[in-house]
């Protein structure tokens, strides 16, 4: 079974510093998609960055990079310039490629405390 | 806009009630799903459906139940054998095989056993 682990349970980064979320993960696919989500405190879920295993490259979006490892199972979200908005929790994900489900599954999450 | 509306955002249930949260989406999404989420736990799927008239289990499928007559709605009943449903509930839809796949989440509905 799919599985994704968290293991930072909470972090904290200064206002404008750079920090790092890790994610591992656990599967026998070779093609499946990764995501971040960001949950604030309104509590609904915002699509941070979206990763396709067969690509190679790196997803980006504005201050928001991975660090996708495929052979480790390791997808880490940095944060650049962090704002006071960034203050979140984050959630890793998972979810197969095709076939006949695609349930999205998720890691415990890591709250992020962005300190002005 | 297109999205999902969760209703209502916040319920409250007596002991031996059912009660059933509302979901609906307008973004031709052809999946569905229902996550509980508590405190350190992440989102724990309920069930899932990928065409009408169809749904499957997920993790923590006892004491629920779904329907899905509907492409918009899909809406989620908290039966009675749900023995600890207090807990925050998200619905999302997706549209799998596409190139913008993801999955889009509700508000939300907070549900508490009184």
């Amino acid at each position: 079974a799919q599985t994704v682990t968290q293991s930072q349970p909470e972090m904290s980064v200064q206002e404008a510093e750079t920090v790092t979320l890790s994610c591992t993960y656990d599967t026998s696919e070779s093609d499946y998609y990764l995501f971040w989500y960001k949950q604030p405190p309104s509590r609904q879920m915002i699509l941070v960055i979206r990763q396709e295993a067969y690509k190679q490259q790196n997803a980006t979006e504005n201050r928001f990079s991975v660090n996708f490892q495929k052979a480790a199972k390791s997808f880490s979200l940095k944060i650049s310039d962090s704002q006071l908005g960034d203050a979140a929790m984050y959630f890793c994900a998972y979810s197969p490629y095709g076939g006949a489900t695609n349930k999205l599954i998720f890691g415990t999450g890591t709250l992020l405390a962005v300190q002005p | 806009d297109g999205g999902i509306t969760q209703s209502p955002k916040y319920l409250f249930r007596k002991e031996g009630q059912n009660v059933t949260l509302s979901c609906e989406q307008n973004l031709n999404h052809d999946a569905m799903y229902w996550y509980r989420q508590d405190p350190g736990q992440g989102l724990r799927l309920i069930y899932y459906s990928q065409i009408v008239n169809d749904f499957q289990k997920g993790d923590i499928a006892e004491g629920y139940s779904v329907s899905r007559e509907k492409k918009e709605s899909f809406p989620l009943t908290v039966t009675s054998a749900q023995k600890n449903p207090t807990a925050f509930y998200l619905c999302a839809s997706s549209n799998p095989g596409t190139a913008d796949y993801g999955y889009t989440f509700g508000s939300g509905t907070r549900l508490t056993v009184v």
